[in-house]
């Protein structure tokens, strides 16, 4: 069956360090991948888009890598600061559709 | 300006009632969606409409029904409501051609006595 796991515990890291979550698939052959943040009591934002042809992508002190083979993408925060504490989400498209699959989300924590 | 709102922002029911939620897109965006989101945060697709048109119904109780009067509204209509449908329901649209990057509304939070 279908599958979208990302780190279900919180990670909790020192300001100023680089941030890592991981997003792992199984069963889907997504075109797309986004990464969104999710405060608590609001709705998600979208942050990062990445498609399955390219290998990387940065905005600011975001980074994404996607690798279509270990059907992984992996999400960087550097120089993390505090504001930067919340769940993340990866999501993937269903080709052919206008549907995206969620990930449960990992809850980040950047402690000052 | 707000882009995509939903009303009522909490909805507070007594079991067997209808109530309904509202969402609006200031965006000028084609697709809407409805999402529900539940305690253990896991965020799933209920519905999605193409220019008025519905195009994804996932396996969701017919009592629940969407409703598009246009394309920038999509309500979301629930009858004879159960404890089970206590969560945050989110409206949310995209663009097509956009790899349906999508906004989020606020969210309303829904809870059935």
């Amino acid at each position: 069956s279908q599958k979208i796991e990302q780190n279900s515990e919180a990670l909790n890291i020192q300001e100023g360090k680089t941030a890592t979550l991981t997003c792992n698939y199984t069963n889907y052959s997504p075109a797309y991948l986004q990464w969104y943040r999710q405060d608590p009591g609001r709705g998600p934002v979208f942050l990062l888009l990445i498609r399955e042809n390219e290998k990387e992508k940065r905005k600011e002190r975001l980074k994404v890598t996607f690798d279509t083979t270990l059907k992984q993408s992996l999400f960087h925060i550097t120089a993390s600061q505090p504001a930067d504490s919340a769940t993340y989400l990866c999501a993937l498209d269903i080709s052919g559709t206008y549907k995206y699959i969620f990930g449960t989300g990992t809850r980040l924590k950047v402690l000052a | 300006d707000t882009a995509v709102s939903q009303t009522p922002k909490y909805l507070v029911t007594q079991m067997g009632n209808d109530k309904s939620i509202k969402c609006e897109q200031n965006l000028g965006h084609d697709t809407m969606y409805w999402y529900k989101q539940d305690s253990k945060k896991f965020l799933k697709i209920m519905f999605s409409y193409n220019n008025k048109e519905l195009i994804i119904n996932e396996t969701v109780p017919n009592r629940f029904s969407p409703k598009s009067p246009d394309k920038a509204h999509l309500n979301l209509h629930i009858n004879s409501l159960e404890l089970g449908d206590s969560a945050v329901y989110f409206c949310a649209s995209s663009q097509v051609g956009t790899a349906e990057t999508q906004y989020f509304g606020p969210g309303t939070r829904l809870l059935v006595l």
